[in-house]
């Protein structure tokens, strides 16, 4: 079946340490999305991806990084500079970005907390 | 940035009952979707709306895009237990980027 994995399911991080969260789909889409919830919140975009080797900021990107080397991976790295990482991460992908908004599938989520 | 205000932030009816949830943007909006997030899970697709006026039904949930394309709501007849979580409208910046709104969360009473 395609769809989005997104690991591991549960994250701790000590003070000052970076963590890298997993993301990849094999959808064939040619975009893909970083987004954070907060309890009892929505969802803010973190960085998108159009396509391979781009990407861009969101709202919300100071204390985060990516990559896309490759078209089916997108991960996130909470750096030490995200001073208030807790949170649940959800990694999402559409068959293209642009006028044409196609939707977006998400996966499962990372539940990132500070130890 | 392009923001996409969503009311009621809470909800709670008992089974049988009807829900609203509406959003509202200070710009016309190209098109706009809406999610569903179960609690504990992922938010899933329910449908895009691209017509000024535009009106789609998916079985007890009916779905209006304004006329002016600035505001849209979702209308759920008679809910059941199964209605249960937390319902997003989204909507397109200029960048190609999409904004979620806070999402209205729904309890369902037995």
């Amino acid at each position: 079946d395609g769809g989005i994995t997104q690991s591991p399911k549960y994250l701790f991080r000590k003070e000052g340490q970076n963590v890298t969260l997993s993301c990849e789909q094999n959808l064939n889409h040619d975009a893909m999305y970083w987004y954070r919830q907060d309890p009892g919140q929505g969802l803010r975009l973190i960085y998108y991806s159009q396509i391979v080797n781009d990407f861009q900021k969101g709202d919300i990107a100071e204390g985060y990084s990516v990559s896309r080397e490759k078209k089916e991976s997108f991960p996130l790295t909470v750096t030490s500079a995200q001073k208030n990482p807790t949170a649940f991460y959800l990694c999402a992908s559409s068959k293209q970005a642009g006028p044409a908004n196609q939707p977006q599938h998400f996966g499962d989520g990372t539940r990132l907390s500070i130890l | 940035g392009q923001q996409v205000m969503q009311i009621p932030q809470y909800q709670h009816v008992q089974e049988g009952e009807d829900f609203t949830t509406y959003c509202n943007s200070s710009t016309t909006l190209s098109n706009i979707q809406w999610y569903k997030q179960r609690p504990g899970g992922h938010p899933v697709f329910l449908i895009q709306l691209v017509k000024s006026g535009e009106v789609k039904k998916q079985k007890r949930l009916t779905f209006q895009f304004g006329e002016a394309k600035k505001n849209s709501s979702l209308h759920i007849t008679a809910t059941q237990t199964t209605d249960v979580g937390t319902y997003f409208c989204a909507a397109p910046n200029t960048g190609n980027q999409f904004y979620f709104g806070t999402g209205t969360s729904l309890t369902v009473i037995p």
